[in-house]
């Protein structure tokens, strides 16, 4: 079966560096998405990865390695805004989106 | 623009009860999904469409049906409502199958059934 695996629950600092990480495994990849979910609001799309290596948009950067089914999703200069689910999701080989239950990141001042 | 709108928001049906979820996106996107959130799980896909006039089963389709007949509008229907669909359920389109794949989601539509 088709499977991402992303922590529950994290908690971090303001002003710290947080690393999500996600594992999948899925019959066949068409890329790799990170979403940003507030409580109660709906997904927004954070990044895109395809091929291995590090993409970095401002704050946020998105890490793949396809060889390992691994992403992971780096927060810097965390604020109290970024207090959200972090949703991983895999395009599979009929470009079909399978979803993690996402992580809640708690920030703390 | 507004992107993608659900209506209603916020809807308490009794079970057996039947309704329509109306999605309405003015980005001129050909594909649009439904989606389901409940707690501790991934979105699951329950109908997709491709274009207008066309749809599709997706993970967990049973129980509700779907209608594609204009390209800006999805609509998702409840036949006979059961507790098993109470959730979130989100509409999402995107512009094709070749781009990126980033989605734009609506608000969500939150339903009880009691």
């Amino acid at each position: 079966g088709q499977n991402i695996d992303q922590p529950t629950e994290m908690t971090a600092t303001e002003g710290a560096i947080v690393q999500i990480n996600c594992t999948y495994q899925t019959s066949g990849f068409n890329g790799l998405f990170w979403y940003q979910q507030h409580a109660g609001e709906a997904p927004t799309f954070l990044s895109y990865n395809v091929l291995d290596g590090l993409e970095e948009k401002g704050r946020f950067s998105s890490f793949l390695s396809r060889s390992k089914g691994y992403s992971y999703l780096l927060l810097k200069e965390l604020q109290m805004k970024d207090s959200a689910s972090y949703l991983c999701a895999v395009k599979d080989s009929n470009y079909q989106l399978i979803w993690g239950a996402g992580t809640k990141l708690i920030i703390k001042p | 623009n507004a992107g993608v709108t659900q209506t209603p928001k916020f809807r308490v049906l009794k079970t057996g009860q039947s309704m329509t979820l109306l999605c309405a996106q003015d980005m001129n996107h050909e594909y649009m999904y439904w989606y389901r959130q409940d707690p501790g799980m991934g979105l699951r896909l329950i109908h997709y469409s491709v274009g207008e006039g066309t749809t599709a089963k997706g993970e967990v389709p049973d129980g509700y049906n779907v209608s594609r007949l204009k390209k800006q509008n999805f609509l998702l229907g409840l036949e006979s409502a059961a507790p098993s669909q109470t959730s979130v359920y989100f509409c999402a389109s995107k512009f094709g199958r070749a781009d990126t794949g980033e989605l734009f989601f609506g608000e969500g539509s939150r339903l009880t059934v009691l």
